[in-house]
């Protein structure tokens, strides 16, 4: 099965900075990538499929990249909003198996 | 405005059975792929099963191929996980998700995110 990855584990960054999350596929998933945000307490929301493809409603500041097994999510300028744990998941196979999560606070 | 709601979340014993609902409204049902995501407290997100648009596919995860049972009833709006043998490490929030548009691959196999969330039902196994 392929595993997912996620780096770093957690971070701070303060208010305005640019924020990059990784995620790696053990294998090749194509663009088959999606994101997700959950803050705290909160339910899971989409924000990016096919791996750059921005679901409806959601800002600007945030982008997706990458295919194969390399993505990046990236906030372009870090708003007080934004702290919440980011998941990538895969979704080619059958196997719909997500990463273990980065943990994203204010410094 | 798509609405999705799970009930039958419970305390059951180890060993024991549970069936969780999930009611679908303010979208076709019939054509959206249908999935259960579960979260053990303070962990992350573990994909449990997802069912195709007819019902006629199903994924498990190697954690509860063999236990669980994903089905849905399209004339009831609803998605079903039918939980058995149950253990303690199945205690966690039981979300269900709605799928994005399918993707399909070769060999039939297919694949969406999932864009619509439940506020989950908790399922405690404890003696």
């Amino acid at each position: 099965d392929i595993q997912m990855t996620q780096s770093p584990s957690s971070l701070s960054a303060s208010v305005g900075d640019r924020v990059t999350i990784t995620c790696r596929a053990s294998q090749g998933v194509g663009n088959y990538l999606a994101w997700y945000q959950q803050k705290p307490g909160k339910v899971p929301k989409l924000l990016i499929y096919s791996a750059s493809t921005l679901q409806s409603g959601v800002p600007s500041r945030f982008s997706g990249s990458g295919s194969g097994t390399d993505f990046t999510l990236t906030i372009s300028s870090l708003q007080p909003e934004d702290v919440a744990t980011y998941y990538c998941q895969k979704y080619n196979s059958g196997l719909f198996t997500f990463g273990p999560g980065t943990k994203v606070d204010i410094k | 405005e798509v609405q999705l709601l799970e009930s039958g979340g419970d305390l059951v014993q180890p060993g024991g059975s549970l069936r969780l609902s999930c009611a679908a409204s303010g979208f076709t049902f019939s054509t959206y792929a249908m999935s259960w995501v579960r979260q053990a407290p303070g962990k992350g997100l573990e994909w449990v099963s997802s069912v195709s648009d007819s019902g006629s596919s199903t994924y498990y995860a190697d954690s509860v191929k063999g236990r669980f049972t994903i089905s849905r009833d399209s004339s009831k709006n609803t998605l079903y996980l039918q939980m058995n043998s149950l253990r303690a490490e199945d205690t966690a929030l039981y979300y269900c998700a709605k799928g994005a548009r399918i993707t399909m691959f070769r060999g039939g196999v297919w694949g969406s995110s999932f864009d619509y969330w439940g506020p989950g039902t908790l399922v405690t196994v404890s003696s």
